[in-house]
């Protein structure tokens, strides 16, 4: 079965970056897009970016362009998401999704799997 | 990219039928059929219930439609049960590689 298992709660100070994994299991890893979306508490969800886990090319929302990266280790299946220059408006879940359908299909739009998300606190 | 608009809150009782809004753009919702829809029941994480405006993925109960008009998307639910209290998003594609969500919209089942 499909499974996606996030790396564990990380507290950072603010200025700090943090690094978030996501080992994917029980598909063709490569064949799917893995994007992140996060939530801050009580509020709703934010697209940050995806990434190609085949050629490793990503794309961020225009809010999150060059304080956000996204690469991936196809040899343990895992994604990571490092956010850089963290202030405590980045207190959130962040969560890992894979695209439903694979590159060649029309449901790369959608996100039918989800890690069960990590929660950054960033505090001083 | 601004986020896609839905109303803060929604109810009915068991067995009613209930009709939640997404309002976007002609660069978002009404540019394409790329919109989808999120349960998220508090702690966890969100889980795919429409994709491609108006499709169910495996096991989703065929309570849950969805459609769209221009701008706008909409979710039903109807034969309203106490399970489906939770939270729901919407979501679609705005070209250029990038993806917007609505507010959510916390369902009450009365």
């Amino acid at each position: 079965q499909v499974q996606l298992v996030q790396s564990g709660a990380e507290v950072k100070k603010p200025g700090a970056s943090v690094k978030v994994s996501c080992k994917a299991s029980g598909y063709t890893f490569t064949n799917y897009y893995l994007h992140w979306v996060r939530q801050a508490p009580g509020q709703g969800l934010e697209w940050m970016g995806l990434i190609n886990s085949n050629t490793g090319d990503t794309k961020f929302a225009q809010k999150f362009q060059g304080w956000v990266t996204m690469t991936r280790d196809t040899s343990i299946s895992t994604a990571y998401m490092e956010l850089s220059r963290l202030t405590s408006d980045d207190t959130a879940m962040y969560y890992c999704a894979k695209s439903l359908g694979d590159y060649a299909s029309g449901r790369v739009h959608y996100f039918d799997y989800w890690g069960q998300g990590t929660l950054v606190t960033v505090s001083s | 990219q601004s986020a896609l608009t839905q109303p803060p809150s929604a109810s009915g009782s068991p067995g009613q039928s209930v009709t939640i809004s997404c309002t976007g753009t002609s660069s978002d919702v009404g540019g394409y059929n790329y919109v989808s829809w999120y349960q998220q029941h508090p702690g966890k994480a969100p889980k795919l219930m429409i994709y491609e405006v108006s499709k169910r993925p495996s096991g989703v109960p065929d309570r849950f439609s969805g459609s769209k008009s221009g701008n706008s998307a909409s979710l039903t639910v109807s034969g309203l049960q106490a399970e489906d209290e939770a939270d729901y998003y919407c979501s679609s594609y705005a070209g250029s590689h990038n993806w917007v969500f609505g507010g959510g919209t916390r369902l009450t089942v009365l």
